[in-house]
C-alpha cells in the first residue's frame, strides 16, 4: 500500500528553538494534512494543504505543500513546552487517508 | 458541543473474549473510521463506513468486526481471532468520502489480561 515517510523520527529541542519536519510519499498527492497528537488523546488537525506550492500558517505553525506534490513540510517557530506530542502527516490514498509514522517532539524548558 | 465520543477509555480483555469499543458522533458526518495505533507506528486503518448499513475492510481488518446501523454509531468488536489486540484504538469521522479531513475521538486503550 501507499507509504508516507516522516523525518525525523523524534526530536528533543530547547524551548524557543524552531522545529522542522517533513513527509514524503512515493506517489503524487492532491492533499496534505498535518495532525498533532498529545499523549492519551486522538490526533487533532493542524493544517490542511490543497495546492502544490501552497504555504499555510496556523499561529506559530507553517506548512508547505511541496511543488513536486510528493512532499510536505511543517515548521514550528519558537517552540514552547505545550508543543510536545506526535506530529503526523497524512494524505489520501483512494478514498482513505494514510498516515506517516509520526515525528515525536519533546521540548526542554 | 459536537464531537466524537469513544468509550471506554481503558478496556481489558481476557483470552478468548470478544470486546466491543463504542464510537458515537453528533457531527452529522456520513463517514466513520476505525484506526489502530501501536507505539512508533502510524495509524493503520481497520474498517471504514461511508454510509449507514455499509462498511469496507481497511488494511488490517482480520480479527475485527463492525456494524453501522445508525449514522451516529460505529462500534468495533475485537474478536478472539485477533491474537495481538493490545493497542490504542481511534475512531474518526468525516463529512463524506470526498472530504478526508478526519475528526478523531480521544481513543480507547485495549490491553490483554
Amino acid at each position: 500500500g501507499q507509504q508516507l515517510n516522516q523525518s525525523p523520527q523524534s526530536m528533543f529541542i530547547q524551548e524557543g528553538e524552531d522545529v522542522s519536519m517533513n513527509c514524503t510519499s512515493s506517489s503524487i498527492f492532491n492533499t496534505w494534512l498535518w495532525y498533532k497528537q498529545e499523549p492519551g488523546e486522538g490526533p487533532v488537525l493542524l493544517i490542511a494543504l490543497y495546492k502544490a506550492g501552497e504555504l499555510t500558517s496556523n499561529g506559530r505553525l507553517t506548512a508547505q505543500f511541496g511543488i513536486t506534490r510528493k512532499d510536505s513540510f511543517l515548521n514550528i517557530s519558537a517552540s514552547i513546552p505545550s508543543d510536545v506530542g506526535i506530529y503526523f502527516c497524512a494524505g489520501p490514498y483512494g478514498n482513505k487517508l494514510v498516515f506517516g509514522a509520526g515525528t515525536i517532539l519533546r521540548v526542554k524548558s | 458541543d459536537g464531537g466524537i465520543t469513544q468509550s471506554p477509555k481503558y478496556l481489558f480483555r481476557k483470552e478468548g473474549q470478544n470486546v466491543t469499543l463504542s464510537c458515537e458522533q453528533n457531527l452529522n458526518h456520513d463517514a466513520m473510521y476505525w484506526y489502530r495505533q501501536d507505539p512508533g507506528q502510524g495509524l493503520r486503518l481497520i474498517y471504514y463506513s461511508q454510509i449507514v448499513n455499509d462498511f469496507q475492510k481497511g488494511d488490517i481488518a482480520e480479527g475485527y468486526s463492525v456494524s453501522r446501523e445508525k449514522k451516529e454509531s460505529f462500534p468495533l468488536t475485537v474478536t478472539s481471532a485477533q491474537k495481538n489486540p493490545t493497542a490504542f484504538y481511534l475512531c474518526a469521522s468525516s463529512a463524506g468520502p470526498e472530504t478526508l479531513k478526519l475528526f478523531f475521538g480521544s481513543g480507547t486503550q485495549l490491553s490483554v489480561l
